[in-house]
């Protein structure tokens, strides 16, 4: 069974910095791109990044692109998200999420999410 | 970095047929067959339901239909049922040279 078990979430100041992790299982993660996804309270789904099955490729939703800094280590199974000057807008919920099929685009699998909270 | 377009609602009573629309251009929707579907019911992950324009995943309903006309990808629920009742969201792929998926604004589905 496919699990995704996000942490790191807690309550930052604005132009703080914090690190997301995601916790896999249940499938051969180096065979997959990963990404996180993000849901602001009440709001819609919005991609953040996404980082190949290698992590020699990586992309960014223009909202975080300079600050955000995704990476993996598959010999622990892991995905993170380093954040760096957070804003308030960044409070969301955090999911980490997988493709269906390996070299798929569609986010098949999601953790229950972890979430940040940016305030003063 | 635009959000793809949806309405905002829908609703319908139960037995009935209602339809998504996701509007993009031509740079995901128009370009791409790799539009999904998720539903999101209050207080969950949200669920893939479609994936590449018209693929079910194992365990969803063939109630659950997607579909591809240009720019526009739209999702129909037939036979709507008390438990479809939740949020749904479209994602396209894009060829932006920076970022590589969005999501639709949204759509709350509501049985009467």
């Amino acid at each position: 069974e496919v699990q995704l078990v996000e942490s790191g979430g807690v309550v930052v100041q604005p132009g703080g910095s914090l690190r997301l992790s995601c916790a896999a299982s249940g499938f051969t993660f180096d065979d997959y791109t990963m990404h996180w996804v993000r849901q602001a309270p009440g709001k819609g789904l919005e991609w953040v990044s996404l980082i190949s099955w290698d992590g020699g490729s990586t992309y960014y939703a223009d909202s975080v692109k300079g600050r955000f800094t995704i990476s993996r280590d598959n010999s622990k199974n892991s995905l993170y998200l380093q954040m760096n000057s957070l804003r308030t807008e960044d409070t969301a919920l955090y999911y980490c999420a997988k493709d269906l099929y390996s070299g798929s685009y569609e986010f098949g699998y999601w953790g229950q999410g972890t979430l940040v909270t940016v305030s003063s | 970095q635009s959000a793809l377009t949806q309405p905002p609602s829908v609703s319908g009573s139960p037995g009935q047929s209602v339809t998504i629309s996701c509007t993009g251009t031509s740079s995901d929707v128009g370009s791409y067959n790799r539009v999904s579907w998720y539903q999101q019911p209050p207080g969950t992950a949200p669920k893939l339901m479609i994936y590449e324009v018209s693929n079910r995943p194992s365990g969803v309903p063939d109630r659950f239909s997607g579909s591809k006309s240009g720019n526009t990808a739209s999702l129909t629920i037939s036979g709507l049922q008390a438990e479809d009742e939740a949020d749904y969201y479209c994602s396209s792929y894009t060829s932006s040279s920076t970022f590589r998926y969005v999501f639709g604004t949204g759509t709350k589905v509501t049985v009467l």
